[in-house]
C-alpha cells in the first residue's frame, strides 16, 4: 500500500535554530513528493515538491527538502527558524490517479 | 488572479437543511478537488473533477453531491447531513487533469457545523 508517514506529532525549536520536519514514504514506482503548510483556520499552502532531478529541492519561505531514495525519506528543513514558521506541516505523495495522500501532519512550534 | 476562493467561510446548518458550498478559480486549471478535514487531521479526498467530468469519488455518502458547472466553478451540495459531517471543507485546483505533476492550490475552506 502507498503511504506517507510523519513520525513526529510536534517539533519544537528555538527561533534562529535549524529545523527539520521528518517524512518517510512507501510507494511503488517513482515517488512524487510534496510539502504543504497550514496556518490556523486556513487552507494548505504549497511549499515545495520533488518530481525528479536534484535531491535537494528549494521552496518557498526559505524551506528546502532532501529526497533520499535509499532511506525513502523527504525531510523538510530550514537553516534558521522564525516564530512565524509555527504551523501544521503536511508531507504528501502524489499517486498516478491524481490523488494526494497526506501524512498525519507535524505541528511545528518555534519559540522566541 | 492566482487564488482559489470559497464561499461561505462559515456555515451552520440543521440536519434537515439543504445548502451548497461554492469554489471558484480563474487560473485556467483543469482539475478541481473537494477535501474534508477534521481538526488536527490531514485532508481527506472526497471528489476530483478533471476537465469538468467527475473522475474520482472516494465512496462519499450521497448526502454530498458535487457539481462542476464549468471549468472555473465547483459546487458541493449538502443535504440531510449528520453532526459528524462537521469539518473544514477545502477546495483545490491544479493545472492539469489526471496524472499531472503540478501542485494543488487550496482555498481557505468553509467551516461547516451541522447541528
Amino acid at each position: 500500500a502507498q503511504s506517507v508517514a510523519q513520525p513526529e506529532d510536534q517539533v519544537n525549536v528555538a527561533e534562529g535554530n535549524p529545523l527539520t520536519v521528518k517524512c518517510t514514504y512507501s510507494v511503488s514506482g517513482n515517488p512524487y513528493l510534496f510539502w504543504y503548510v497550514q496556518y490556523p483556520n486556513r487552507g494548505l499552502q504549497f511549499l515545495l515538491k520533488y518530481i525528479t532531478g536534484d535531491n535537494l529541492v528549494k521552496g518557498s519561505y526559505g524551506f528546502e527538502a532532501e529526497f533520499n531514495k535509499s532511506q525513502t525519506s523527504f525531510h523538510l528543513k530550514k537553516p534558521s527558524a522564525l516564530v512565524s514558521d509555527s504551523a501544521l506541516y503536511f508531507c504528501a505523495v502524489r499517486l498516478y490517479t491524481d490523488k494526494l495522500i497526506f501524512g498525519t501532519g507535524t505541528r511545528l512550534q518555534v519559540f522566541p | 488572479d492566482t487564488e482559489v476562493t470559497q464561499t461561505p467561510k462559515h456555515l451552520v446548518m440543521g440536519m434537515t437543511n439543504k445548502k451548497s458550498l461554492k469554489c471558484e478559480q480563474h487560473m485556467g486549471h483543469r482539475a478541481m478537488y473537494w477535501y474534508k478535514q477534521k481538526a488536527k487531521k490531514p485532508p481527506e479526498l472526497m471528489f476530483v473533477y478533471s476537465y469538468e467530468k467527475l473522475s474520482i469519488n472516494e465512496s462519499v455518502p450521497s448526502r454530498f453531491s458535487p457539481e462542476c458547472p464549468n471549468s472555473s466553478l465547483l459546487n458541493l451540495h449538502l443535504h440531510a447531513l449528520q453532526p459528524e459531517d462537521s469539518a473544514l471543507y477545502l477546495c483545490a485546483s491544479s493545472p492539469e487533469g489526471l496524472a499531472g505533476l503540478n501542485e494543488q492550490f487550496f482555498g481557505p475552506g468553509t467551516r461547516l457545523t451541522v447541528l
